[in-house]
């Protein structure tokens, strides 16, 4: 079975510019997360979607982060304008719907750097 | 804030148990104790849960005290694929996971 994929791996970028970051879960999962890990300490989470619909994003930054999940499936999330605290590690994971904490799944992360 | 409390570092040596405690003195009843490791560069792994008993999979042991106030993983032989940051973990099951900042372990040669 396929993992959690998620690009790119790496991104720097210049601070106020914009980025975006790619997740494709597992097949079939209908929950998707993304979670921002800052180095030094825990992925915290950003947003929670069950299908295309949000479940959580009481911790994402709206004034310059943005995310979607067209379709059910595949994600982005968007930073415009990067600010140098948003580097970090962009984790995206995923669950069966109606899964527990021990489904959810990890893709490897996107690292960004803000110059 | 995470509700778990465990050292930032440790130490074991190839082949030998690695004992990682965590304390969690205000668990409630209806809360579990999960276990997840991070190796470098990876996303975060699930490796173990529990309620009240202690549990056993194929990749570790968890072992709750009588009045759940704390929890040791025990990595029974460990191996250098074991270094990695493990985060203990206290929450309702299905709510959303909060991670501290979880025990460095160290596997020496």
């Amino acid at each position: 079975e396929a993992g959690v994929a998620q690009s790119p791996r790496y991104k720097i970028i210049e601070k106020r510019q914009s980025v975006a970051f790619w997740c494709n879960p597992i097949s079939g999962h209908a929950t998707l997360y993304w979670y921002q890990q800052i180095l030094g300490q825990g992925p915290k989470l950003l947003i929670q979607f069950q299908n295309n619909g949000v479940v959580d994003d009481s911790q994402l930054p709206k004034d310059r982060f943005s995310a979607e999940r067209l379709k059910g499936v595949d994600s982005t999330l968007k930073i415009q304008p990067a600010k140098l605290e948003d580097s970090a590690v962009y984790l995206c994971a995923s669950s069966p719907r109606g899964g527990t904490m021990e489904t959810q799944y990890f893709g490897p992360g996107t690292r960004l750097l803000v110059l | 804030d995470a509700k778990t409390t465990q050292p930032p570092s440790m130490d074991c040596a190839e082949g030998r148990a690695a004992n990682l405690p965590c304390n969690h003195s205000t668990i409630s009843g209806n809360e579990y104790v999960y276990w997840y490791r991070q190796i470098h560069s990876q996303g975060p792994q699930y490796i173990i849960h529990g309620l009240k008993n202690n549990e056993t999979n194929e990749m570790a042991s968890l072992i709750i005290t009588e009045d759940r106030k704390s929890s040791t993983l025990i990595l029974p032989h460990a191996t250098l694929r074991d270094t990695a940051v493990y985060y203990c973990i206290v929450m309702i099951r299905d709510d959303k996971i909060i991670f501290g900042k979880g025990t460095r372990l160290h596997i020496l040669p």
